[in-house]
């Protein structure tokens, strides 16, 4: 069955690192574009960054735009979120979630998250 | 960008009850919007995409319409599972997409 599962997260300061990852199994991961998605505490879904099954095309939310990096090793299997400069309003538990290839451009699989928080 | 606004925020209902939630595109997005269920500490489900296509596997007692930017999610007879928070998600401007503030179903 199709499992995604992120690591990575915990408390960082302000304008601090940390890099997250997303373990896919199940599937041929390849064979599908993925994001990051995150929901601060009580609050709302935020898309975050974009890539292709490739890694050749990526895109950004413009909040996280020259902070972060995503990244992907098909060979690993796995999907990186490399983020830098982190500020509060980064708090927020990151999935990793799978576009649909039956269902259009949505996502269809979401892993069960990881909490970032950063605070001093 | 394309904003989305879902109303109401809140909604009190019964089990049995006819549930209908309202999402609007700031913008016409044809029918490229998803819905999705969110229960506390759990991921997003997915549950209709394309504004009226039910995902595989969800109960058909869910149900979407709608086009350009207006839409809504119709919950025929609600269940006790049903209680969560639902939230639309635009995907015209893939794979920059946006998603409602959601819709929190809780009982009365």
């Amino acid at each position: 069955q199709v499992q995604l599962v992120e690591s990575g997260g915990g408390l960082v300061k302000p304008g601090g690192s940390l890099r997250l990852s997303c373990a896919a199994s199940g599937f041929t991961f390849s064979d599908y574009y993925m994001s990051w998605i995150r929901q601060a505490p009580g609050k709302g879904l935020e898309w975050v960054s974009y890539i292709s099954s490739s890694g050749s095309t990526i895109y950004y939310a413009d909040s996280v735009k020259g902070r972060f990096t995503i990244s992907r090793d098909n060979a690993k299997n796995s999907l990186y979120l490399q983020m830098n400069s982190l500020r509060a309003e980064d708090t927020a538990v990151y999935y990793c979630a799978r576009y649909s290839s039956s269902s259009g451009e949505t996502f269809d699989y979401w892993g069960q998250g990881t909490l970032v928080t950063v605070s001093s | 960008d394309i904003q989305m606004t879902q109303s109401p925020s809140t909604l009190s209902a019964s089990v049995g009850d006819r549930v209908t939630i309202t999402c609007r595109a700031s913008q016409s997005i044809s029918s490229w919007l998803a819905w999705y269920q969110q229960k506390p500490g759990k991921a997003p489900k997915l549950l209709i995409y394309k504004a009226s296509s039910l995902e595989s596997g969800v109960p058909s007692r869910f149900s979407g319409s709608g086009s350009g930017t207006e839409f809504t999610l119709t919950i025929s007879s609600l269940q006790p599972d049903d209680f969560a928070t639902y939230y639309c998600q635009q995907y015209n401007s893939y794979p920059q997409v946006t998603f409602g503030p959601g819709t929190k179903v809780d009982i009365k």
